[in-house]
């Protein structure tokens, strides 16, 4: 089976403060992705990354830096930590092919930023 | 860029048949999903159409593709309170590489 872990199911930090969020998948996927999920917006991706050191920005990457230094592991920074920031994040991972591009998940952090 | 849209909500009756809808603006669809959301927990893969098929049945669930209208349909027969969740559609578009775009997400709430 698939396994991706996030490091953290919960994480309460401060505004200003520096935050890591760590994503571990075991299956040796090319492709990694960070989303955040907010009610009645669905998930929208911050980042993503195909190869290790690549990444690619999303649609809402403002405010967010990730860091692909193995293939196994995606983290993602929030440089300074905002209210607005307050969010599920979800990673997800998938292989390459020219077959259907299913992402399998990661059982999310919910951050709260006080 | 593409658009993948839900109605937020659905409730039906425990036994009864659930249909969730979802509509997207991008024709070069190449795949479809279905993704399911249970309380705290990711999202896994429920079932997912090819974009040139109609219609694919897996058990409970029948997933029907309209390309001309370019809408997408889960139904979940015999719906039981397990399958309180979020439902999420998906599509991958040519020229989207190896990315998802996500619909807005379906609560399905069942009663007794």
């Amino acid at each position: 089976d698939v396994k991706v872990t996030q490091s953290s199911r919960y994480l309460v930090k401060r505004t200003g403060e520096k935050v890591f969020l760590e994503c571990v998948q075991d299956m040796d996927h090319e492709n990694m992705f960070w989303y955040r999920q907010d009610p009645g917006l669905g998930l929208r991706l911050i980042y993503f990354s195909y190869d290790v050191k690549m990444k690619e920005k999303g649609d809402i990457p403002e405010g967010y830096s990730v860091s692909r230094e193995k293939k196994e592991r995606f983290s993602l920074i929030l440089e300074s930590a905002s209210t607005n920031q307050t969010s599920m994040y979800l990673c997800a991972s998938s292989p390459t092919g020219t077959g259907g591009y299913e992402q399998y998940f990661g059982p999310g952090t919910r951050l709260t930023v006080t | 860029g593409e658009d993948v849209e839900q109605s937020l909500f659905l409730s039906v009756r425990e036994g009864d048949s659930s249909v969730i809808n979802c509509t997207y603006t991008d024709s070069s669809s190449t795949y479809l999903y279905w993704y399911k959301q249970e309380p705290g927990a990711g999202l896994q893969l429920l079932t997912y159409i090819f974009s040139n098929m109609d219609m694919k049945q897996d058990q409970r669930l029948t997933v029907l593709l309209n390309k001309k209208d370019k809408h997408l349909s889960l139904r979940i027969a015999d719906t039981q309170t397990g399958d309180s969740a979020i439902y999420f559609c998906a599509g991958s578009f040519t020229g989207g590489g190896n990315k998802l775009t996500f619909g807005t997400g379906t609560q399905l709430k069942v009663e007794l």
